[in-house]
């Protein structure tokens, strides 16, 4: 089906643990961003990309790391997980119009 | 720096109005609205952009006052489907900002019978 998907929905791991969360869409967009969600912070913006092979960093990129090698694909890997890194996860992405279209979300706790 | 949300959170009887603001520190290019249900992903509303008109959704519609870098969203006659947690994202429309938003913390918006 078309739309953007992600993987693992839900994740349980250990501190000093490497995870990688997927994200895939279908619809050829360029720009692609992920986001962790937390309670009172709304959205904080991590990683984007505005195309293969272009990332930048977000508000809060200190222990993510995030590549881009196909335009569907931008998966985001957490190096060394702390649990300061429990979260939920939404990756998003949109054409050069406006509307960002978002991911069902990972929720990931870190033990 | 993160836009700021005002109220927090509201209550509502259906049939009744409510206002959502949203306040910026810095010049503004755009304002975007998404709402979330709980346990689900944030859904595109509307957007306003600099020297655009005013946006409906539905009975929810918004403003933009480019002076003052706020947006509000108006909620009129609400339905229980209105509930939920309102967003607004901001982009400053700078040439290296690649439509990056900043989003709000949220307003919590629970429409009762």
């Amino acid at each position: 089906d078309a739309g953007i998907t992600q993987s693992p929905r839900y994740k349980i791991t250990e501190t000093g643990r490497q995870v990688t969360l997927m994200c895939h869409q279908t619809w050829s967009h360029s720009y692609m961003f992920w986001y962790r969600q937390d309670l009172g912070h709304g959205l904080r913006l991590i990683y984007y990309s505005a195309a293969a092979d272009i990332t930048d960093k977000g508000e809060v990129p200190d222990g993510y790391v995030v590549s881009r090698s196909k335009t569907e694909n931008f998966p985001l890997t957490l190096e060394s997980a702390t649990r300061s890194q429990t979260s939920v996860y939404f990756c998003a992405s949109r054409v050069t119009g406006y509307e960002q279209y978002f991911g069902p979300g990972t929720r990931l706790t870190v033990t | 720096q993160q836009p700021v949300q005002s109220p927090q959170a509201v209550i509502l009887r259906e049939g009744e109005d409510a206002v959502i603001n949203c306040s910026s520190s810095k010049a503004l290019y755009s304002v975007h609205w998404y709402r979330q249900k709980h346990g689900e992903a944030p859904v595109f509303l509307m957007i306003l952009l600099k020297g655009g008109e005013q946006k409906g959704h539905e009975k929810i519609s918004a403003s933009f006052n480019e002076k003052k870098q706020q947006s509000s969203l108006y909620l009129t006659a609400s339905q229980l489907s209105y509930s939920g947690t309102y967003f607004c994202g901001t982009d400053p429309g700078r040439a290296d900002s690649w439509g990056k938003l900043q989003f709000g913390a949220g307003t919590q918006v629970v429409v009762t019978p």
